[in-house]
Formats: C-alpha cells, sequence, structure tokens
C-alpha cells in the first residue's frame, strides 16, 4: 500500500521568501506525482505533473522535482506572496488511482 | 472547455438519514470519474471510480454507494449515516488512466453528519 508523506505540516514564512516543500512516498512504481493547492473550503487546482521519466517540472515561479528511486519529491517555490497562502497536496499516482498526502498548509506573512 | 458541478455545497443531516451528493461533467465525453472523502487533518482518500456507465469500482468498504446513470454523472448515496461519514467530499474526472492521468476536481460539498 502506497503511504505518501508530507513534511512539514505547518509553515509559516514573510513574503519574499522562498518556500520548499517536502513529499515523500514508499513505492517507487508510481506513473507521476502531482502537486495541488487547497484553498480553504475549495476543491484541488493541479499545479504541476511530474511523469516517472522527468526529474522536473516549472511554472512560472514553482519547481517540482522527483527523485523516483529515493521516494521523495519537492516542490519550490519562489518570491512567496501573500496569495500563496493555502494547503499544498502531494499525490502519487498508481494507474488511476491517486494517493495523497495529508498536505502542507503555507502562511505567507505579508 | 470542460467543466465539474457538484451539488449541495454545503448540508447538514442527521445521523441515520439518507444521502445523495451529485456530481457532473460538461464539455467531454467518457470520462473516468472518482469520489474522494477528505477528513479534517487528514489526506484525500478515494472511495469510488468508474471507467463507464454503470461500471463502479470500490476502494473502501463502508455504508456509501456509488452510481452513474449517465456518461457524465456520478453520484453518491447512503441509505444511514454515520457520524463518521462527515467530511469534505470531492468529485473529480480524467481523459484516461496512466501516465497522462491529471484528475480535474470539483468544488465539492461540506457535509455535517450530527
Amino acid at each position: 500500500k502506497q503511504e505518501v508523506t508530507q513534511i512539514p505540516a505547518a509553515l509559516s514564512v514573510p513574503e519574499g521568501e522562498n518556500l520548499v516543500l517536502n513529499c515523500s512516498f514508499t513505492d517507487s512504481a508510481i506513473y507521476n506525482l502531482q502537486w495541488f493547492r487547497q484553498d480553504p473550503g475549495k476543491g484541488l487546482t493541479s499545479l504541476l505533473l511530474i511523469q516517472s521519466s522527468q526529474r522536473e517540472q516549472t511554472s512560472g515561479r514553482l519547481n517540482a522535482s522527483l527523485d523516483k528511486s529515493s521516494g521523495r519529491s519537492t516542490l519550490y517555490i519562489a518570491a512567496s506572496q501573500p496569495g500563496d497562502s493555502a494547503t499544498y497536496l502531494c499525490a502519487v499516482s498508481d494507474d488511476y488511482k491517486l494517493s495523497f498526502g495529508a498536505g502542507t498548509t503555507v502562511t505567507v506573512r505579508a | 472547455s470542460q467543466t465539474i458541478h457538484q451539488w449541495p455545497a454545503t448540508l447538514v443531516q442527521p445521523v441515520g438519514s439518507p444521502l445523495s451528493l451529485e456530481c457532473t461533467v460538461e464539455g467531454t465525453s467518457n470520462p473516468n470519474l472518482y469520489w474522494y472523502r477528505q477528513a479534517a487533518g487528514r489526506g484525500l482518500q478515494l472511495l469510488f471510480y468508474s471507467v463507464g456507465i454503470g461500471q463502479i469500482s470500490s476502494e473502501v468498504p463502508q455504508n456509501l454507494s456509488a452510481s452513474r446513470p449517465q456518461d457524465r454523472q456520478f453520484i453518491l448515496s447512503s441509505k444511514k449515516l454515520l457520524l463518521s461519514d462527515s467530511g469534505f467530499y470531492l468529485c473529480a474526472w480524467s481523459v484516461e488512466r496512466g501516465v497522462t492521468d491529471t484528475q480535474y476536481f470539483g468544488p465539492g460539498t461540506r457535509l455535517t453528519v450530527l
């Protein structure tokens, strides 16, 4: 059974600081890894998807890396802004099924 | 463009009452459909998924059931709610399974069982 862990559970930083969010998973036989953003009381928005054959994916200020052999992914958010405050969820794909971590709740202080 | 709808947005129900949550997808055909539950402080748990009309797979045995009466409609039901059924229910869809499988999520339904 795939287990996905996200550390830390919560993070508070001043505006402008870079964010580093960590995700680890126990079974390296994955199809892809995705990072989602969830605002309070809302659904999930996909941020980045990394195929199992890729090492990283970038979108604007966001960069995600994947080390499948060690079961780790890191999401970097450069120059954080108050609008980045949200919960960030990591999920790994086993064919049809996504296994999610519990998320990291980020607060960016103005 | 594709859109996914869920209703109701919030629901408060007494223990033992029935439940029906609906999810519909617009702008695509034959999507894969998923029901997830998110309990407070926990990750999303896959409850059911469907690859076609009438085809439902259950991931977690419980007092919930799912049905897919139409191609783009997915319904989550219960005959008798339990306190432990409280949570945030999310419906999602995807185009295909496998390596390119991005899932798109609806806005969710907040269910409180009292």
